[in-house]
């Protein structure tokens, strides 16, 4: 069965350095993998999406994530943050039958001046 | 706008007093599901829906029911709620199974069972 990692529940960093959040899964076949954010009061937004074109994904707001199955991970990272990346962030994968996106626990992201 | 729409965004109730989350999605898309979000527990599936009429259990459906008579419509029913349903009930569309798609999510509702 699928499931997914994230480590750390909490992650702070200053305005301008280096994000990096952390996802491993577990998958018994090709997984499809997904990064979803969610702001305060808000649903959840698609940040980027791996579906086996590239390893190396980019999503939106300056995100990119990269596929490393050596490692089974999908970790997220961008160069430089911003204020407005403070947020809860979500790695998923879809479930063997499509059904279902089963995700982490969900890793908040504070941003500091 | 492209949206998926929760109504009510917050209920509070008591034990027992059934109660429905509608949940309408205006993309055309056949695939709708029901999330509830609870804190350390990331999201989890309750019910999902592949077409109209076509409904099945997630991972965490006792207590809850849903239907799907219209294709934009898959409403959250709760025939006897419980304080353990106090939680963040997210509803999700799709155009379809969750491999390649963007899962499209309305903002929430928060519901607390006293």
């Amino acid at each position: 069965a699928q499931s997914v990692t994230q480590l750390g529940s909490h992650v702070s960093v200053s305005e301008g350095a280096l994000v990096l959040l952390r996802c491993n899964y577990s998958s018994s076949v090709p997984p499809y993998l997904f990064w979803y954010v969610q702001y305060p009061n808000q649903g959840l937004q698609l940040l980027l999406k791996y579906t086996s074109a590239a390893t190396l994904v980019k999503g939106i707001n300056g995100f990119e994530a990269e596929f490393k199955k050596s490692e089974t991970s999908f970790h997220l990272t961008k160069p430089s943050a911003h204020m407005s990346d403070a947020a809860e962030y979500f790695c998923a994968v879809s479930d063997q039958a499509g059904t279902a996106l089963i995700f982490g626990k969900g890793t908040t992201l504070s941003v500091s001046s | 706008e492209a949206q998926v729409t929760q109504n009510p965004r917050y209920l509070i109730t008591v034990t027992g007093k059934k109660l429905t989350v509608t949940c309408s999605q205006n993309m055309n898309h056949e695939y709708m599901s029901w999330y509830r979000q609870d804190p350390g527990l990331g999201l989890r599936q309750i019910y999902y829906s592949m077409n109209v009429e076509v409904t099945d259990k997630g991972d965490v459906p006792e207590g809850y029911k849903v239907s799907r008579k219209e294709k934009r419509n898959f409403p959250l029913i709760l025939e006897s709620p419980s304080p353990n349903q106090t939680s963040l009930y997210f509803c999700a569309s799709s155009s379809g199974r969750q491999m390649n798609t963007e899962a499209f999510f309305g903002q929430g509702t928060r519901l607390t069972v006293v």
